[in-house]
């Protein structure tokens, strides 16, 4: 158990819908990073928040948006859903401190099945 | 653009054997992850080296970095069925949070 809890496990929603992502980071970590792991894709990094403040943006569609809430937990929203959109959306965090080094701690993850 | 790519993709190998997996990189980097995913589950990190010549051990598992060549290797000694899974190295890209991921090897030992 990495410490990283990620609700809901699983999701299925239809084409159209709009559905949020809840990631809770490892206690004490300030650092929240989304990721996207689909078959087609492969693992993509989305987005990095440190602290509440957006650090990074990956290959993150316009239709999805993050933010990081003073308690630290993170929201990954995702809107006008499309079927390519399924797949598995893992958040991870790492330690305190602003740095490029630190290794990241994944969450569970959440499906996403966009019918 | 930042691309990595990974070889193989797969790789069945018999117990007691050793084996590399490589992640090459295509621009400078100032650190790369290997991680492990078992079928159905999450990440699992297992080095992170940030700088030329680092090398890390942990089991059976060596992983190295040489950034002049931007070539990471995993190397895997006298195999055991427990480490089946698939094997990603990801790429940081210098300066910055973002991160690229290379394919993935899948891995298979067989007893």
């Amino acid at each position: 158990d990495s410490g990283v809890t990620q609700t809901p496990k699983h999701l299925i929603t239809a084409t159209g819908q709009r559905v949020t992502l809840r990631c809770s980071p490892r206690s004490g970590d300030l650092s929240v990073y989304w990721y996207q792991q689909s078959l087609d894709q492969g693992l993509q990094f989305l987005i990095h928040y440190y602290n509440g403040e957006e650090r990074a943006k990956g290959n993150i569609l316009e239709r999805f948006s993050a933010q990081q809430f003073p308690d630290l937990h993170s929201e990954l929203n995702l809107s006008s859903l499309e079927l390519g959109d399924s797949a598995l959306y893992f958040c991870a965090s790492s330690e305190s401190r602003d740095s490029l080094s630190y290794e990241q701690y994944f969450g569970p993850g959440t499906r996403l099945t966009v019918t | 653009e930042l691309k990595v790519e990974q070889n193989p993709l797969f790789l069945s190998m018999q117990e007691g054997k050793n084996y590399t997996i490589y992640c090459n990189y295509s621009t400078t980097s100032d650190r790369l992850y290997w991680y492990r995913q078992d079928p159905g589950k999450s990440l699992e990190s297992l080095f992170v080296l940030l700088s030329n010549g680092a090398v890390k051990q942990e089991g059976r598992l060596m992983a190295s970095l040489d950034t002049k060549a931007r070539l990471s290797t995993l190397h895997i000694t006298a195999a055991v069925h427990d480490l089946s899974a698939t094997y990603f190295c990801a790429v940081g890209m210098g300066g910055t949070y973002k991160y690229i991921f290379g394919t993935g090897t899948r891995l298979k030992v067989l007893a």
